[in-house]
């Protein structure tokens, strides 16, 4: 079956440009989660996604980052107003529900502000 | 706060074992994961422990100590493709259970 998946693969933006960031997680997962892996740090978590229960954003850096996800299925995740310390990989993860299940990371953003 | 460490980097030789450490303090443990990430590709799972002791798998253990933060991944009989990233992450029983807290990852070189 289809693993997780996200797109753009690659993105360079300007500074103070917004940017959005696609996910799609594996049918039937209801956990998503958005990381943000930077160069030369581990991967840091931003946002959780459970069913219909209202997401954690204690992993998001600043009000300039935000992220949906509609149906229970597909997520974006939003930076507006980007900053070159924005620039990383954005890597979204799907599991089944449950703090012992493996998350299924996508293939990653490459996020470039320039 | 949450402190999770491990080597920056280690070099092995193929056909050898290798034994990467990770050590934590953190507040309210759950779990720890195992991850590779090859360069530039999205990490995979390689294990979990929540309970002390060593689960075996193939050619890959992992050990948990919960009593002194401890863990180490034991990669026997290395192979050219085991050159990668190996990440280290825990869950916490506070907040969202689920979210893993990682590590900054070993690099691991296999050489001939």
């Amino acid at each position: 079956g289809a693993g997780v998946s996200q797109s753009p693969s690659n993105k360079v933006t300007e500074k103070g440009k917004d940017v959005e960031l696609r996910c799609d997680p594996i049918s039937g997962h209801t956990a998503l989660y958005w990381y943000r892996q930077s160069l030369g740090q581990g991967l840091e978590f931003l946002i959780y996604f459970q069913g219909n229960s209202a997401p954690d954003k204690s992993g998001l850096p600043s009000d300039r980052f935000s992220a949906e996800r509609t149906g229970g299925s597909v997520s974006t995740l939003t930076i507006q107003r980007t900053q070159q310390e924005d620039s990383a990989v954005y890597l979204c993860a799907s599991s089944n529900s449950g703090s012992s299940y493996e998350q299924y990371f996508g293939p990653g953003t490459r996020l470039t502000v320039t | 706060g949450q402190n999770i460490d491990q080597p920056t980097e280690m070099t092995a030789t193929e056909g050898a074992i290798v034994q990467i450490n990770c050590t934590y303090q953190t507040s309210g443990f759950n779990g720890l994961f195992w991850y590779q990430q090859h360069a530039g590709e999205a990490p995979t799972f390689l294990s979990y422990n929540v309970l002390d002791g060593l689960e075996e798998k193939g050619r890959f253990s992992s050990f948990l100590s919960r009593s002194k933060g401890y863990s180490y991944l034991l990669l026997k009989e290395l192979q050219m493709k085991d050159s990668a990233s190996y990440l280290c992450a825990v869950t916490l029983n506070t907040g969202t259970a689920s979210k893993l807290t990682f590590g900054t990852g070993t690099r691991l070189q296999v050489t001939l």
